[in-house]
């Protein structure tokens, strides 16, 4: 079974600085899709960035970035130029490529931005 | 904004009751997945419908069922409320197929069983 590990519960980042939040997956699989969604006190989740497994390069949009280790099992995001409207619990998930569409999530870091 | 919507919002019910949930998800997506993520966790998958069958389903008893219809609308039931089930529910959508990978996501209904 695949699992997903977030092992910081808690971030913070000043205005305008970067941070790295970490995420780490277990899976037999070769092929499949990582997803970093961003929760704020509205409850929705919100997409932020997805990496296709079979794709070396890694994915950026805007000021997100990842860094996909897939060797290591490792997919971190980078926040560049940090803004107040990015604080909130940030959520990586896993999704196989076989069977049904279900995503398996870690258990989430809160980012706060400090002005 | 994801085109998904749930309602309600919030609601409350005591131990031993029913509750639906309602998740009408975006125009062309026949795929809908029900999450339940407790308070300070990740969601945790508890079904999957797929053109109005169960096509998946996470470790969850029975008494948790739902019902997917040809409008895009989909249902979670839930009977004999535990003080568990305390939680947000998310329904997500998605059109289905190798070429679309994103669930979107509603805005969830926070359940709390008193």
């Amino acid at each position: 079974a695949q699992t997903v590990t977030q092992s910081q519960p808690e971030m913070s980042v000043q205005e305008a600085e970067t941070v790295t939040l970490s995420c780490t997956y277990d899976t037999s699989e070769s092929d499949y899709y990582l997803f970093w969604y961003k929760q704020p006190p509205s409850r929705q989740m919100i997409l932020v960035i997805r990496q296709e497994a079979y794709k070396q390069q890694n994915a950026t949009e805007n000021r997100f970035s990842v860094n996909f280790q897939k060797a290591a099992k490792s997919f971190s995001l980078k926040i560049s130029d940090s803004q107040l409207g990015d604080a909130a619990m940030y959520f990586c998930a896993y999704r196989s490529l076989s069977g049904t569409y279900k995503y398996i999530f870690g258990t989430g870091t809160r980012l706060k931005v400090l002005a | 904004e994801t085109g998904v919507t749930q309602s309600p919002t919030h609601l409350i019910k005591t131990r031993g009751q029913q509750v639906t949930l309602r998740c009408s998800s975006q125009s062309g997506h026949n795929t809908v997945s029900w999450y339940q993520q407790a308070l300070g966790q990740g969601p945790q998958f508890i079904f999957q419908y797929y053109r109005e069958e169960e096509n998946g389903r996470g470790n969850f008893p029975p008494r948790f069922s739902g019902l997917q219809f040809p409008n895009y609308s989909s249902e979670l039931n839930v009977n004999a409320l535990e003080l568990d089930d305390s939680a947000l529910y998310l329904c997500a959508s998605t059109q289905g197929g190798r070429t679309e990978e994103t669930q979107y996501f509603g805005p969830g209904t926070r359940l709390l069983v008193l």
